[in-house]
């Protein structure tokens, strides 16, 4: 089936610095990709949507300045978490969604980024 | 706006005994929900689609769309059964908004 391959899956980095996470469809072209954070004891919250070969589109109240997005191609799209902080601490998901008659979505495997 | 409720943050119930997950949904459109479910250390994965009106490892769901609910239930929970559960809601743009989730133990 359809896989989403997410690295890394632990990244600890410092204070200003910035990370990229990652996100790969392995054997299908994800022309869509969402990216999920989810805090401690809470829910997975939509950050954003990419497309490829177009602007991603971010919900109210993400920092697109903050959290890049680029869908570089139908199989790779990334976030990179910009002069990271530690409340951006947090566990990072990207999801893409299936096609034809198996309509779900596969999610990536998770990256937990933790701020120092 | 969509949203999807799950009241229960955590659900403890002995094997053997049914299990019950509720979730309920406010949206305006026809919706498609999804049961979603994470084991300890592993990835979400998708348990249920309300289109295949399927059961999966012993679950089922069934979309009330009078009572806007599609909860999940399984008649003989199972210690493997032990994770967390996503409801999710998909809107016509393709976007997947999620419940709170509900932890389930099932105790030996």
């Amino acid at each position: 089936g359809a896989v989403v391959s997410q690295h890394p899956s632990r990244v600890i980095c410092k204070s200003g610095t910035s990370v990229k996470i990652e996100c790969r469809s392995l054997d299908f072209q994800a022309t869509t990709m969402f990216w999920y954070r989810q805090f401690p004891k809470k829910s997975l919250m939509l950050m954003a949507t990419s497309n490829e070969g177009s602007k991603a589109t971010y919900e109210q109240g993400v920092e697109k300045d903050k959290f890049l997005i680029n869908h570089a191609s139908l199989t790779l799209s990334t976030l990179t978490v910009t002069s990271a902080h530690p409340e951006d601490s947090s566990f990072y998901i990207c999801s893409a969604p299936g096609t034809g008659l198996s309509y779900g979505y596969t999610f990536g495997s998770g990256t937990r980024l933790t701020v120092v | 706006a969509q949203r999807v409720t799950q009241p229960e943050k955590l659900l403890s119930v002995f094997k053997g005994a049914p299990v019950e997950l509720k979730c309920n949904y406010s949206y305006s459109g026809s919706p498609e929900l999804f049961w979603y479910v994470q084991y300890s250390r592993q990835r979400l994965q998708l348990l249920l689609r309300h289109i295949s009106r399927e059961s999966i490892k012993g679950f089922t769901a069934d979309l009330n769309k009078g009572e806007t609910s599609f909860h999940l239930k399984k008649p003989f929970a199972q210690e493997e059964d032990s994770a967390m559960y996503y409801c999710a809601l998909r809107n016509a743009g393709n976007m997947l908004t999620f419940g709170g989730g509900t932890r389930l133990m099932v105790k030996p």
